[in-house]
C-alpha cells in the first residue's frame, strides 16, 4: 500500500524553524496535490500541481510552497513555522483533474511547539 | 463561489440499520461529486463518485443519489456494519474550478 508515500509520519518542531514534508507517487499520475486537515477534520486543499501548472489556493500563506523535482516528487516546505500550522497535511495525486479519483498519502501529522 | 453543505456532523445508527448523509452545492456547474471515507488515523479513501450526468449509482451497501435540480446529493449506506464506523466526506467540483470544494464531514458510528 504505497502507492503515496510521505516522510515523515510525525513531525514536531518549534516556532520559527523551516521544515520539510517529502511525498512521492509511483502511480504515474500527472497532478499532485497537498491538503491541510486541521484538528476540526476540515479537509482544505493548499496546492494543485502538474507538469504544466501550480496552481495556489489564494488562502495559503507565502510561507508554504511546494517543489517538484519530477512527475512522481511533490514536496511541501514550510518557512517561519507557526502554532496555527499544526494539522495533519495530505499529499495526494490524480490521473487528471480534479474529476478523477485522488489517492491520499497516509499523512504527515506535523505539531509546532 | 461553490459552497458545499453536509449534513449531519454526527450520524450514530444501530448495527444492520441504513445511513443517510447529506450534502447540498451551491453551484449549478458543479458536475462532479464524490464521496471519500476516512477511518481514524487514516487516509481519506474513495467509496463512490457520481457526474452530473446520472441520478443514481451503486455499489454493493453504497449508494449515491443526486438531484440537480434542487442541487443535493446523498450517500446512503445500507445494512451498516462496525467498519462503516468513520467520517465521511463529500465533495463537488465544476470544470472552471481548480479544486475540490469539500463538506466538512459526516461522524458516522455504527452501534452494535
Amino acid at each position: 500500500d504505497t502507492a503515496v508515500s510521505q516522510t515523515p509520519k510525525y513531525l514536531v518542531t518549534q516556532m520559527g524553524n523551516d521544515k520539510s514534508i517529502k511525498c512521492e507517487q509511483n502511480l504515474g499520475h500527472d497532478t499532485m496535490y497537498w491538503y491541510k486537515q486541521d484538528s476540526k477534520k476540515f479537509l482544505k486543499i493548499m496546492f494543485s500541481y502538474n507538469n504544466k501548472e501550480l496552481i495556489i489556493n489564494e488562502t495559503v500563506p507565502n510561507r508554504f510552497s511546494p517543489k517538484s523535482p519530477d512527475k512522481a516528487h511533490l514536496n511541501l516546505h514550510i518557512n517561519s513555522l507557526e502554532l496555527g500550522d499544526s494539522a495533519v497535511y495530505f499529499c495526494a495525486s490524480s490521473s487528471g483533474d480534479l474529476n478523477t479519483e485522488a489517492f491520499f498519502g497516509p499523512g504527515t501529522r506535523l505539531t509546532v511547539v | 463561489g461553490e459552497n458545499v453543505e453536509q449534513h449531519p456532523s454526527t450520524l450514530s445508527v444501530q448495527e444492520g440499520d441504513s445511513a443517510v448523509i447529506k450534502c447540498t452545492y451551491s453551484d449549478s456547474a458543479s458536475n462532479y461529486f464524490p464521496w471519500y471515507k476516512q477511518e481514524l488515523g487514516k487516509r481519506p479513501q474513495l467509496i463512490i463518485d457520481i457526474r452530473s450526468n446520472v441520478g443514481e449509482k451503486k455499489d454493493q451497501r453504497i449508494a449515491v443519489t443526486l438531484n440537480k435540480t434542487a442541487k443535493h446529493f446523498s450517500l446512503h449506506i445500507t445494512e451498516t456494519q462496525p467498519e462503516d464506523s468513520a467520517v465521511y466526506f463529500c465533495a463537488a467540483h465544476m470544470d472552471s474550478n481548480y479544486q475540490l470544494i469539500w463538506g466538512a464531514g459526516t461522524k458516522l458510528i455504527i452501534k452494535p
